[in-house]
């Protein structure tokens, strides 16, 4: 079973800044899959970016990266050059490919300030 | 490509009623998840199926809820003798299975239930 554990219920940042949202997770597996999602309050859930546990460099996708520490059970993503757009619900899940389900973190609410 | 599609959107129902809600996948897709979303929460994973084979079911899916997906094609979510605790978003998801990034799940934009 996966456990994923963002620490922080809300973060403001300033816009055109870079902002960090914390994820851990917690697995005994030896493959699993790290996505993270946004979901704006439209409600609809939107994929950003996938990390593999056997994947050796760091994803990036546009102004989205995501910082992964296997040893420290870390995969905090990165948000460059903030928009006002990117006000949203962050979601970090673990993905278990063997057993095709994923478990999701409890969010993390981003304000971007003008 | 429409993206997955969910209907209905809304449903109100008097505590006691069943209630089933429709999921149209991406048409190629051969996963399909359902998860439940409370207010202030992630998704919580309920089962899924690959292509009409159901191979995992959470423990919060209680003998109340059924779920189907005859044909490998659109999959249905049955909930009877709702209670106020089904009140939720209920969301669908599909995936390639083997796919470019593995398991991307793309999400429907929900069904909401409230139950009175």
């Amino acid at each position: 079973a996966q456990k994923i554990t963002q620490t922080q219920p809300g973060m403001f940042v300033q816009e055109k800044e870079a902002v960090t949202l914390d994820c851990t997770y917690d697995t005994s597996d030896q493959s699993y899959g790290l996505f993270w999602y946004k979901q704006p309050s439209s409600g609809e859930m939107i994929f950003l970016i996938y990390q593999g546990s056997y994947d050796e460099q760091n994803a990036t996708e546009g102004r989205y990266s995501l910082n992964f520490q296997k040893a420290r059970k870390s995969a905090n993503l990165v948000i460059s050059a903030s928009q006002l757009g990117d006000s949203a619900m962050y979601f970090c899940a673990g993905y278990n490919t063997n057993a095709g389900k994923s478990t999701f973190g409890d969010g993390t609410t981003l304000t971007v300030k003008p | 490509d429409t993206g997955v599609s969910q209907n209905p959107r809304h449903k109100i129902t008097k505590r006691g009623q069943n209630v089933t809600f429709r999921c149209d996948p991406i048409s190629e897709h051969n996963r399909l998840y359902w998860y439940r979303q409370t207010l202030g929460q992630g998704p919580e994973f309920l089962t899924y199926f690959q292509n009409e084979a159901q191979l995992e079911k959470s423990r919060l899916l209680s003998d109340r809820f059924s779920a189907e997906r005859p044909k490998g094609s659109f999959s249905t979510l049955e909930i009877q003798r709702t209670e106020q605790g089904d009140s939720a978003m209920y969301l669908c998801a599909s995936s390639l299975a083997g796919g470019l990034v593995s398991d991307e799940q793309f999400f429907g934009p929900g069904t909401r239930l409230t139950v009175l």
